[in-house]
């Protein structure tokens, strides 16, 4: 088995700071994703990568980037911070095309 | 274009009985479907998904799922729910031409005692 770490588990940052999530998969997975999860909400797409130093741009991409250095992590950034932004942030990878995505634990953003 | 509908957003039933969720999908290649929970402050994990065969899976804790290609569904059953169940389940949907899953808004499971 393996498992997907995100750090940190809560952020907490300022209005208009730019902050960094970073999410790492040992499961040698091609495909990462970030999603965000408003309260009590579904899952909304942000961005994904089908390798490395690839990006794709999901349904919510605006006011974020991602960087997809190694294949083994995927980083958000926040590019300023919003207060109506305050969710949790899900990474997630799967091994091919369209099959099974697995989920790390989640990064609670907080905006002051 | 690809979407998932639950349309039940809570469902609320006693430690025991039967349950069934709703999920409709509207996917214009084969689909690929899963159901994932979501436990409180957790991240989302898979019970059990449908690529192709028998039409009626089965998932981890008892729980199965039944594909109707007629109806464009793929209702998640469990004979007897345990005060363990309540959590957010989601159905998805992929297919072998396309790197996304679309979720659904979720279907919050409250089992009473």
């Amino acid at each position: 088995g393996g498992i997907i770490t995100q750090t940190p588990k809560f952020l907490i940052g300022q209005e208009g700071q730019k902050l960094t999530l970073k999410c790492q998969q040992n499961f040698n997975h091609d495909t990462m994703y970030w999603y965000r999860q408003d309260s009590g909400k579904g899952l909304r797409l942000i961005y994904y990568s089908i390798t490395e130093n690839d990006l794709q741009k999901g349904d919510l991409s605006e006011g974020y980037d991602a960087s997809r250095e190694k294949k083994s992590s995927f980083s958000l950034t926040v590019t300023s911070a919003q207060k109506n932004e305050m969710a949790v942030f899900l990474c997630a990878s799967s091994i091919k095309q369209g099959g099974e995505q697995y989920f790390g634990p989640g990064t609670r953003l907080t905006v002051l | 274009a690809q979407s998932v509908t639950q349309p039940d957003a809570r469902v609320t039933v006693s430690e025991g009985a039967s349950l069934q969720l709703r999920c409709k999908y509207s996917y214009s290649a084969t689909p690929y479907l899963f159901w994932y929970v979501q436990y409180p402050r957790q991240g989302l994990q898979m019970l059990l998904k449908y690529y192709s065969g028998d039409p009626v899976v089965q998932g981890v804790n008892g729980f199965e799922a039944e594909f109707s290609k007629s109806d464009s569904s793929f209702h998640l059953r469990k004979a007897s729910v345990h005060w363990s169940d309540s959590a957010v389940y989601f159905c998805a949907v992929s297919g072998n031409n396309n790197n996304r899953i679309f979720f659904g808004d979720g279907t919050q499971l409250v089992v009473k005692p």
